[in-house]
């Protein structure tokens, strides 16, 4: 069965300090992992995935399939990063299920 | 484009009343999804339809149906609510291929006393 863990319910870093909210999976197969964010009155929304490699305002996720994780970072965290980050995943390419973790609410103290 | 609309966007229902959860979507997208949001739980599948006339169950169905109506609708039925089922419910949406991307709706807070 897959799993998505993120350790961090809560995590606060000060403006312009690096962050790295923490993503964990199991999974046998070959899966496919997003970042999701949702801002404070907004929908939740698509911030990047793994397969397409991109950096989204200012943040990257690497897929480390060896430790299983797939930690958001950015270098130099904003006010208007603070939101809800959620990790997810699907099992393969095309699958209809989307597996989320717990989410992290991340708080950018300024 | 209004993207994905769900209503209604707060409802309070007691035990055993049934009620109605709509969705429908303006981006002729073929799949559709039902999520539940609970703290310490973040979303999880409740029913999808994959396309127009098919539906499937999700990790948590049990309480609920689902009506794939036509392309753009896709509604979610509590029959008989328990407390269990008070929630915020997500409807999403999203094109089959590779991306992946789901598009969400704003939710609905759902409160069964």
């Amino acid at each position: 069965a897959q799993r998505v863990t993120q350790p961090e319910k809560l995590l606060s870093v000060f403006k312009g300090a690096p962050v790295e909210l923490k993503c964990n999976y199991s999974y046998s197969g070959s899966p496919e992992l997003f970042w999701y964010v949702q801002y404070s009155r907004q929908r939740l929304q698509l911030l990047l995935r793994h397969i397409s490699r991109e950096s989204i305002k200012g943040f990257t996720a690497d897929l480390n399939k060896g430790e299983t994780s797939f930690h958001l970072k950015k270098p130099f965290a904003q006010e208007e990063d603070s939101a809800m980050y959620y990790c997810a995943l699907r099992k393969r390419a095309g699958a209809n299920n989307l597996f989320f973790g717990t989410g992290t609410r991340l708080t950018v103290i300024p | 484009n209004a993207g994905v609309t769900q209503t209604p966007k707060f409802q309070v229902l007691k035990t055993g009343q049934s009620m109605t959860l709509q969705c429908a979507q303006d981006m002729n997208h073929n799949s559709m999804y039902w999520y539940r949001q609970d703290p310490g739980m973040g979303l999880r599948l409740i029913y999808y339809s994959a396309s127009e006339g098919t539906t499937d169950k999700g990790e948590v169905p049990n309480g609920y149906n689902v009506s794939r109506l036509n392309k753009r609708e896709f509604s979610l039925r509590l029959e008989s609510a328990a407390p269990s089922q008070t929630s915020v419910y997500f409807c999403a949406s999203s094109e089959v291929g590779r991306s992946g991307e789901l598009f969400f709706g704003e939710g609905s807070r759902l409160t069964v006393l």
